[in-house]
């Protein structure tokens, strides 16, 4: 059974850094990209970042380019997204997703179940 | 690439069929897919490429569409079903998604 648990959300004070992280197992880690997709409180899906099964390839929104970075430890199954600078609109539960292929711009097929960032004075 | 889908909301009586539309702004070839959020859970897919029914997903549930217009139809809909459903599409980087459409039982 493909698993996905995400950690490190909780309540940070705008322009400090929070670390999340996704641990992974029931599939071949290295074998699949994974994305960060984002939802605020009551709205819609907001793909953050992707990184390809040997991290070759990466991609960010623009909403969050230059403030986050996203890695993967594929000996341990896990994936992290450091996020810097952090504003009150990146406000959102932050969910782990395994894209079907190895390449992170391929569709997502199993979700974990979230982990909430609120960004507060 | 805009997703936009339609209606926002709808309500609906068990056992109709239900037609969820997203357009885009672009031409997305078949890179369409479609996910299922039921309150406090997180989303999972229900069609990838337009219309290939994803692993244990009932037959009820369908996709159609390429190019720029997409539809998800649930024939026959149960109580279950209760949901907000999403397009997204990944034939253009970023991907995107749509707006979602909520539906409720009456």
């Amino acid at each position: 059974e493909v698993q996905l648990v995400e950690s490190g959300g909780g309540l940070v004070q705008p322009g400090r850094s929070l670390r999340l992280s996704c641990a992974a197992s029931g599939f071949t880690f290295d074998d699949y990209a994974i994305h960060w997709v984002r939802q605020a409180p009551g709205k819609g899906l907001e793909w953050v970042s992707g990184i390809s099964w040997n991290s070759g390839s990466i991609g960010y929104a623009d909403s969050v380019k230059g403030r986050f970075t996203i890695s993967r430890d594929n000996a341990k199954s896990s994936l992290y997204l450091q996020m810097n600078s952090l504003r009150v609109e990146d406000t959102a539960f932050y969910y782990c997703a395994k894209s079907w292929t190895g390449y992170y711009k391929d569709g997502v097929d199993y979700w974990g179940q979230g982990t909430l960032v609120t960004v507060s004075s | 690439i805009v997703l936009t889908q339609s209606p926002d909301f709808k309500s609906v009586t068990p056992k109709e069929k239900v037609t969820i539309t997203c357009r885009a702004s672009q031409s997305v070839g078949i890179n369409l897919h479609w996910y299922q959020q039921k309150p406090d859970q997180s989303p999972k897919l229900v069609i990838k490429y337009a219309s290939q029914s994803f692993s244990g997903v009932p037959s009820r549930f369908s996709g159609s569409g390429s190019g720029t217009d997409f539809t998800l139809t649930i024939n026959s809909l149960e109580a279950e079903d209760a949901a907000t459903y999403y397009c997204h599409q990944t034939s253009s980087l970023p991907t995107t998604f749509g707006g979602g459409t909520k539906v409720q039982i009456k």
